[in-house]
């Protein structure tokens, strides 16, 4: 079955400590997508790539870091220093659009601090 | 930048009867138009999309309406059972290369038996 995976489903973090989500889809789809959700609120964009080795910054991704080394894989790393990192973290991926193509989403990792 | 409104914030309706949600959007160079339906501990699952040259869209018991005048657009499900209970997100884009979805902030449907 096509999808997109992302590993863990749970995730804790310490004080001063990197941790790095991961993010797997075999739709052979261009582009992907790092979203975080707070509770009661929509996703914000962290970070997107629409090619291998290329990526921008979203609205939110100070503290934050991605690499894009192979079209089907793009890990986040949530660094210290992003300093309320608790949340649900999204990956997405959607076909480079000729004209606008929906973006299908992962089940999420949801991030906590010990 | 865009920015998306969504109401209600919450939604409790009869089973059976219809809901209806509202999404106004600022940026009047966006064009395209998804709606999500998630599900506790799931991600977002895409129910219905529709583009800024379209008015209305329809995919059995789901309706989407795009004012592009008033910058406002609504999902509307009739004859709503259990299993529409969920959170609803819409979302607004401007297609420049990558697709830069802004959500709104979601509305919380509970289908009453």
């Amino acid at each position: 079955d096509g999808g997109i995976t992302q590993s863990p489903k749970y995730l804790f973090r310490k004080e001063g400590q990197n941790v790095t989500l991961s993010c797997e889809q075999n739709l052979n789809h261009d582009a992907m997508y790092w979203y975080r959700q707070d509770p009661g609120q929509g996703l914000r964009l962290i970070y997107y790539s629409q090619i291998v080795n290329d990526f921008q910054k979203g609205d939110i991704a100070e503290g934050y870091s991605v690499s894009r080394e192979k079209k089907e894989s793009f890990p986040l790393t949530v660094t210290s220093a992003q300093k309320n990192p608790t949340a649900f973290y999204l990956c997405a991926s959607s076909i480079l659009p000729r004209g606008q193509q929906p973006q299908h989403f992962g089940d999420g990792t949801r991030l906590s601090i010990l | 930048g865009e920015n998306v409104e969504q109401h209600p914030s919450t939604l409790s309706v009869q089973e059976g009867d219809s809901a209806v949600i509202k999404c106004t959007y600022s940026d009047s160079a966006s064009n395209y138009f998804p709606w999500y339906k998630q599900e506790l501990g799931k991600g977002p699952q895409l129910i219905i999309d529709i583009r800024s040259n379209v008015g209305e869209k329809k995919d059995q018991r789901i309706a989407v309406t795009l004012n592009k005048t008033a910058k406002h657009f609504s999902l509307h499900i009739t004859e709503t059972q259990p299993e529409d209970s969920a959170v609803y997100f819409c979302a607004a884009s401007v297609v420049q290369g990558a697709q830069k979805l802004v959500f709104g902030q979601g509305t919380r449907l509970t289908i009453n038996p």
